[in-house]
């Protein structure tokens, strides 16, 4: 079964920082390029960061260029973001999600069941 | 603000058919894939490409396009496809983007 993980969410001052990871089961996870998606409480989906399958190529939203890095490690089968600076509008559920792609389309398809994170003093 | 316009809420009576619409210039480039989203739980893919259904997803589920503007189409809607829907597409800088969600409710 394919299946994603996400861990290390909770509390955390503003300023603070904090350190999700994402445990990749079920698939060649060193096949895929993988992202981060948020959703604010009652808010919409937010795409924050992809990373490629070999981390060559790394992409941020503008809202969190600078303060948070995406990284993976092929051989623990592992996704992992970095988050320095937290605001309160970081405030989110953090997904991962495993991107696919096709002719003039991706999709992201398993989706992790999400953590919280709550940037509050 | 996103570069993805869905309409925040529809609603369809029960076995009737709903289409949900996305409207972005990406659209004329990129298929939508959109994605259902019941309470408390994680979104989960069910149209992405031209028209495509992940393995378990009902056949009452279908996608289209036609110039800037994504549709996914409901036929027959059933009480348990009450939910949010988001579209997700590409930004002006190839970036993914998710349109604001559409609340569907089943009466």
């Amino acid at each position: 079964e394919v299946q994603l993980v996400e861990s290390g969410g909770g509390l955390v001052k503003p300023g603070g920082s904090l350190r999700l990871s994402c445990a990749a089961s079920g698939f060649t996870f060193s096949s895929y390029s993988m992202n981060w998606v948020r959703q604010a409480p009652g808010k919409g989906l937010e795409w924050v960061s992809s990373i490629s399958s070999s981390s060559s190529y790394i992409y941020y939203a503008d809202s969190v260029k600078g303060r948070f890095t995406i990284s993976r490690d092929n051989a623990k089968n592992s996704l992992y973001l970095q988050m320095n600076s937290l605001r309160a509008e970081d405030t989110a559920v953090y997904y991962c999600a495993r991107d696919s792609s096709g002719w003039q389309a991706n999709w992201f398809d398993p989706w992790g069941q999400g953590t919280l994170v709550t940037v509050s003093s | 603000s996103s570069e993805l316009t869905q309409d925040p809420a529809v609603s369809v009576a029960l076995g009737q058919t709903v289409r949900i619409t996305c409207q972005g210039d990406s659209l004329r480039s990129y298929y939508a894939s959109w994605y259902q989203q019941k309470p408390g739980q994680a979104p989960v893919l069910v149209i992405y490409g031209k028209n495509n259904r992940p393995s378990g997803i009902p056949d009452r589920f279908s996608g289209s396009s036609s110039g800037n503007t994504a549709s996914l189409t409901i036929t027959g809607a059933q009480a348990e496809d009450e939910a949010d829907y988001y579209c997700n597409s590409r930004d002006s800088s190839g970036n993914p983007v998710f349109g604001g969600g559409t609340k569907l409710t089943v009466l």
